[in-house]
C-alpha cells in the first residue's frame, strides 16, 4: 500500500526555537498534503491543507506564521513550527491521498511528537 | 458547522464482539472511513463506506445508514492487540479534501 514517511519521529527543543518537521510520499505523488495536530486524548484537528506549487491553507485559528508549511515538490511537504512554545507540544501528523486509491483514503505518515521545554 | 460523536470509552472481554457507534452531521458527504489508532501512533485505515450497508472485512466490519447520518465499527473475536483508539472520520466534500475526525472511541480488551 502507499506509504508516508515523516521525519523526525520524536523531537524536543527550548522554548522560543524552530523545528521542521518532513512529510514525504515513498510511493505516489501528493499535491496535496494534510497536516493535523492531535493533543492527549483528542481528536486530531486539521491544521492546514498543503498544496504543491501554492500557498497552503489554514484551518481558523492556526497561524499561518507560526506554522510555516512548503509544499517543495509532489512528495515532500514541511512544516515548521516557528518560535516554539511549550503550548505547540503536540503530535504533529501529516497525510495524503494516494491518487491511484479508489476509496481516497488518507494514508498517514509516522507522526512527530514535539516537547517544547 | 461539522460534528462527528462517538462514545469516548469502550470495554470488553477477549473473544467477544464490539460495536462502535458513530453519528455525523457534515455540511456535505463523501464517504465515512474508520481508522484505528494505537497509543502514539499515527492512525491505520480499517474501512470505507460511502453507500449505505455493511462492508466486511475479516473480523472488522462497518455499516452505513447516510439518511440517519449513522454508523457502526464491528469488531469480532476480540484480542487483546484491538485495544486502541477507534477515530470515525467523514469526508465532506469530493475526494481531495481534508477528513473530518471524531474524538475516537478507546476500547479496552481484557482477558
Amino acid at each position: 500500500g502507499a506509504v508516508v514517511s515523516q521525519h523526525p519521529s520524536w523531537v524536543i527543543c527550548k522554548s522560543g526555537t524552530s523545528v521542521k518537521i518532513e512529510c514525504r510520499s515513498l510511493d505516489f505523488q501528493a499535491t496535496t498534503m494534510f497536516w493535523y495536530r492531535q493533543f492527549p486524548k483528542q481528536s486530531l484537528m486539521l491544521m492546514a491543507t498543503s498544496n504543491e506549487g501554492s500557498k497552503a491553507t489554514y484551518e481558523q485559528g492556526v497561524e499561518k506564521d507560526k506554522f510555516l508549511i512548503n509544499h517543495a515538490s509532489l512528495t515532500l511537504s514541511t512544516l515548521t513550527v516557528t518560535s516554539a512554545h511549550p503550548e505547540d507540544s503536540s503530535f504533529y501528523i501529516c497525510s495524503a491521498r494516494d491518487p491511484g486509491q479508489i476509496t481516497g483514503e488518507l494514508f498517514f505518515g509516522e507522526g512527530s511528537r514535539l516537547t517544547v521545554l | 458547522g461539522q460534528n462527528i460523536d462517538q462514545p469516548t470509552e469502550m470495554t470488553a472481554t477477549e473473544g467477544a464482539i464490539v460495536q462502535i457507534n458513530c453519528t455525523y452531521q457534515t455540511s456535505g458527504f463523501n464517504g465515512l472511513f474508520w481508522y484505528q489508532q494505537h497509543a502514539g501512533e499515527a492512525p491505520t485505515f480499517l474501512s470505507y463506506n460511502v453507500l449505505d450497508g455493511l462492508e466486511e472485512k475479516g473480523r472488522f466490519s462497518s455499516f452505513l445508514s447516510r439518511s440517519k447520518g449513522y454508523s457502526y465499527l464491528l469488531l469480532k473475536e476480540l484480542q487483546m492487540k484491538d485495544s486502541a483508539s477507534y477515530l470515525c472520520a467523514v469526508s465532506p466534500n469530493q475526494a481531495g479534501t481534508a477528513l473530518i475526525f471524531g474524538k475516537g472511541t478507546t476500547l479496552s480488551v481484557s482477558s
